[in-house]
This record gives C-alpha cells, structure tokens and sequence, in this order.
C-alpha cells in the first residue's frame, strides 16, 4: 500500500529565507507527482507536476526535484514571502489516475 | 469555464436527508475525480470518471454514495441518508487526460447536523 509521508508537518520561517519541503513515499512505481498549495478553506492550487521520466520541474520560485529510486521529491521555495504561507500537499499517481496525498506541511512565512 | 467549478460552496442538511453535490470540470477535460477531505484527515479518493464511465468507483465509502457523469462534462456525487460522519469538504477535480495535471475545484464543505 503506497504511504506519502511529508515532513516537516509544520514550518515557520522569517521572510525571505530559502526552503525545502519533503515528501517520501514507500512505493517507487509512480506515474507522476504533484505539488499542490492550499489556502485555509479552499482548495487546490497545482504548483507543479513531475513526471516519472522527469528528475525535476521549476516555476519561477519553485522547484520540485523526484528521486523515484529512494522515493523521495522536495519542493523548494526561493526567497519566501508571507503569500507563500498555506498549507503544501504532495500527491503520488499510482497507476494512471489515482493521487495518494500526504498529510501535508503548514507553512508560515513571517514578515 | 477557466477552473473546475462546483456548487453549492457551503451545504448545511439535516441527518438522514439526501444532498447532490455538482462539479463543472474545465472544458475538455476528460478525467474527472471527486475526493474527500475530513477535519484534520488528509485527501481520499472517492471515485475517477474517464469520459462518462467510472472504471474505479472503490473509494465510494458506502452504498449511500453514488455519482454519474453525463455528455463527458459535469459530474454529480449524491449522498442518500446522509450521517454526521459525511461531514467534509468534497473536492472535485479534472485533468486533460487521467496522466496530465489535476486541477482542483473550490470544494463544497458539507455540514451534516
């Protein structure tokens, strides 16, 4: 049964500051991955998405780097400002349609 | 429409009534998804459509659950006899194809009191 843990569950940071969010899985036979963002009562924003074949994808701050073989991704987010605040999800695609979802990281980029 | 619609927002019912919740997909999309978030749980998978058809209906946690998806485009996830339990926010979400970005909708927070 494919577990996508994400840690950590929490973060707090300053403005400004460069980081890394986690995101692991237990089954290496993925489709693709997904980064999603979401605001307190909304829902999913995609941020980006990894295929399988892929290593890692940017988007202006963002990048998302996949290591099928240790079944990890990190999203990494340059020079955090407070609209970065909410909550990050990680999603694995077992087969070709169904996401598995972390729990994921509450983030909170102070001003 | 430019992103994935669904309505009602917010749905307040009584126990045991029934309530439909609906999801306009983008224009195109083929694969649609509905899934569930509970207070402090993560997301769950209810059902996938492709086309009109729903190869994998096994997140359906009960019999009260069903959903249809008709003319390829807006889907609709009814639950009968509702419990508090089915208190959640039900999300929908489509993509081009079922291996393309997913983009979610707004959700529909469903209150059962």
């Amino acid at each position: 049964k494919q577990e996508v843990t994400q840690i950590p569950a929490a973060l707090s940071v300053p403005e400004g500051e460069n980081l890394v969010l986690n995101c692991s899985f237990t089954d290496s036979a993925i489709y693709n991955l997904q980064w999603f963002r979401q605001d307190p009562g909304k829902g999913l924003t995609s941020l980006l998405l990894i295929q399988s074949s892929q290593r890692e994808q940017t988007s202006g701050r963002l990048n998302a780097s996949l290591d099928k073989s240790s079944g990890r991704s990190t999203l990494y987010i340059a020079a955090s400002q407070p609209g970065d605040s909410a909550t990050y999800l990680c999603a694995v695609q077992k087969g070709t349609y169904k996401y598995i979802f972390g729990t994921g990281t509450r983030l909170k980029v102070l001003a | 429409g430019a992103g994935v619609s669904q309505s009602p927002s917010n749905k307040v019912t009584e126990k045991g009534k029934d309530v439909e919740l609906r999801c306009d997909p983008i224009s195109g999309h083929t694969a649609l998804y509905w899934y569930r978030q509970s207070l402090g749980q993560g997301l769950e998978f209810l059902i996938y459509f492709q086309g009109n058809s729903a190869p994998d209906k096994s997140g359906l946690p009960s019999d009260r659950f069903s959903a249809e998806r008709t003319g390829g485009s807006v889907s609709t996830l009814t639950i009968q006899r509702t419990q508090q339990e089915d208190s959640a926010v039900y999300l929908c979400a489509s993509s081009l194809a079922s291996w393309y970005e997913a983009f979610f909708g707004q959700g529909t927070r469903l209150t059962v009191v």
